[in-house]
């Protein structure tokens, strides 16, 4: 399964934008790029994904290389209800659904 | 709508003992995943259920067993439970298994320790 990496943690101030990078650099053509996002004491949330192409929703933006070797999710403007660990995962064809967890970016945002 | 409950919040079960965890789907989703985090780190897939059936399993021993009944809620069964078995215990619906766009809608959890 391709991997990704991630900073351990990062540091934000309520609403000032924040980028969180993902590296995969074994990224096949077929794999979708997703974000989740796992507040404190809650399960994993949903955050968005790509495949190609920059995308945005009511959450976030999506920032993918043209190289697809690296993404970059950006809050644009942080809350303290967005301090949570986020986790960049690959899916491709062959993973029958199930997400692969790393450790994710435990993102702190100061008030 | 109602979301993914779990229940129940917390467990705790002594060395050697059965457990069984519940799920209950979101509305309109056929899909049941569980995984196990343990603490400081990401969930683990454990299995996957369809429709009924196991569709896929993580390197999981055959002690961890599921069920998905026809209103695709969905039971996890440790056996003889190991401290390590200590973790939280999430369950994830869906409606896309397998296709690259799917999203997991996860519940909030089961706490489960062993003692």
């Amino acid at each position: 399964d391709a991997k990704t990496t991630q900073p351990n943690s990062m540091e934000s101030n309520e609403e000032e934008p924040v980028h969180l990078p993902c590296n995969h650099s074994t990224i096949s053509g077929t794999d979708y790029i997703h974000w989740y996002r796992q507040l404190p004491s809650q399960g994993p949330e949903y955050v968005i994904h790509g495949l190609t192409s920059n995308v945005n929703n009511r959450m976030a933006s999506l920032a993918i290389a043209e190289d697809r070797k690296s993404s970059t999710l950006i809050l644009h403007r942080a809350t303290l209800r967005d301090a949570a660990v986020y986790y960049c995962i690959l899916r491709d064809v062959g993973s029958q659904g199930n997400l692969i967890f790393g450790k994710g970016t435990k993102l702190s945002v100061k008030p | 709508e109602t979301g993914v409950t779990q229940s129940p919040t917390h467990l705790i079960k002594t060395r050697g003992q059965q457990v069984t965890l519940r799920c209950s789907s979101q509305s309109g989703h056929n899909t049941v995943s569980w995984y196990q985090q343990a603490l400081g780190q990401g969930p683990q897939f454990i299995f996957q259920y369809y429709r009924e059936e196991e569709n896929g399993r993580g390197n999981f021993p055959p002690r961890f067993s599921g069920l998905q009944f026809p209103n695709y809620s969905s039971e996890l069964n440790v056996n003889a439970l190991e401290l390590d078995d200590s973790a939280l215990y999430l369950c994830a619906s869906s409606t896309l298994p397998g296709w690259d766009t799917d999203t997991q809608y996860f519940g909030p959890g089961t706490r489960l320790t062993v003692l």
